[in-house]
C-alpha cells in the first residue's frame, strides 16, 4: 500500500464549480499535513497546511480525518488559474516529508 | 518569486559524464533537500542537509554525491548516471528540519542521461 494515495485525475470542472479532493495516507503516527499545489512544468509551492479542526484560507478548505486517516481539500468558486496538480503531503518524521502522486485539477471556461 | 535558484534548468548528459547540479536559497533557512521527480511518480526525497550536516539518506545510489558547503549552497554531483535517472531534480529548503513541511522549492533541474 503506498504510503500517501490520491486520485490522480483529472478533473475537469467549469468556472464556478466547486471540487473536492481526497487523500489517504497509511500511517498513523503521521503528525502533520499540508497540500502543495504545482504548475505544469514548475515546481511545487506550498498552498496550505491542514490542522487538525480544519482550516479555510478563502475559497480553499482543509480538513484532517484522523480516524479515518485522509485529508481534504475543497475548492468553491473554481478560477482558470486553479488548473494545476495538488500534492497531497504527509509528515511523520519531522525531517522527511511524502509526497502523493498528485490530482489534477483542470478548470474550463 | 522563489528564493531558491538552481542551476542548470536542463542538463544532458552520457552515462560516462560527470556533472554537478547547483541549488542556492536566498531565504536564511537552515535546511536544505534534494528530490527527484520522474513522471508519474511521486517526488522522492533524496537528501536532507540541516546547518551543513547530512541528516537523510533515502537509500540513494552512490552514483548521487550531496555536498553541503554551507547553509545557502546545495550541489549535486552526479557521475555514471543510468538512464532511468532522468527525471526533474528539485531543491528545496526550510526554515529548519522542524519546519520541513512549510518547503520552498526550487525550479528544478530537468537532467536527461542518454
Amino acid at each position: 500500500r503506498k504510503e500517501v494515495e490520491q486520485d490522480p485525475g483529472p478533473f475537469n470542472v467549469p468556472e464556478g464549480a466547486t471540487v473536492a479532493f481526497n487523500c489517504t495516507y497509511s500511517n498513523s503516527a503521521s503528525q502533520s499535513f499540508f497540500w502543495y499545489r504545482q504548475d505544469c512544468r514548475k515546481e511545487p509551492k506550498l498552498l496550505m497546511s491542514v490542522y487538525s479542526s480544519g482550516n479555510e484560507d478563502g475559497r480553499f478548505t482543509a480538513q484532517l480525518n484522523r480516524a479515518s486517516q485522509y485529508i481534504s481539500l475543497l475548492i468553491r468558486d473554481s478560477k482558470l488559474s486553479d488548473s494545476a496538480t495538488y500534492l497531497c503531503v504527509v509528515n511523520h518524521d519531522t525531517d522527511k516529508l511524502i509526497f502523493g502522486t498528485g490530482t489534477r485539477l483542470q478548470v474550463f471556461p | 518569486e522563489t528564493g531558491v535558484t538552481q542551476t542548470p534548468r536542463h542538463l544532458v548528459m552520457g552515462m560516462t559524464n560527470k556533472k554537478s547540479l547547483k541549488c542556492e536559497q536566498h531565504l536564511g533557512h537552515n535546511a536544505m533537500y534534494w528530490y527527484k521527480q520522474s513522471a508519474k511518480k511521486p517526488l522522492e526525497l533524496m537528501f536532507v542537509y540541516s546547518l551543513e550536516e547530512r541528516v537523510e539518506n533515502n537509500s540513494v545510489p552512490s552514483r548521487f554525491s550531496p555536498e553541503c558547503p554551507n547553509s545557502s549552497h546545495l550541489f549535486l554531483h552526479l557521475h555514471t548516471l543510468q538512464p532511468e535517472d532522468s527525471a526533474l531534480y528539485l531543491c528545496a529548503s526550510s526554515q529548519d528540519t522542524l519546519q520541513a513541511g512549510e518547503q520552498f522549492f526550487g525550479p528544478g533541474t530537468r537532467l536527461t542521461v542518454l
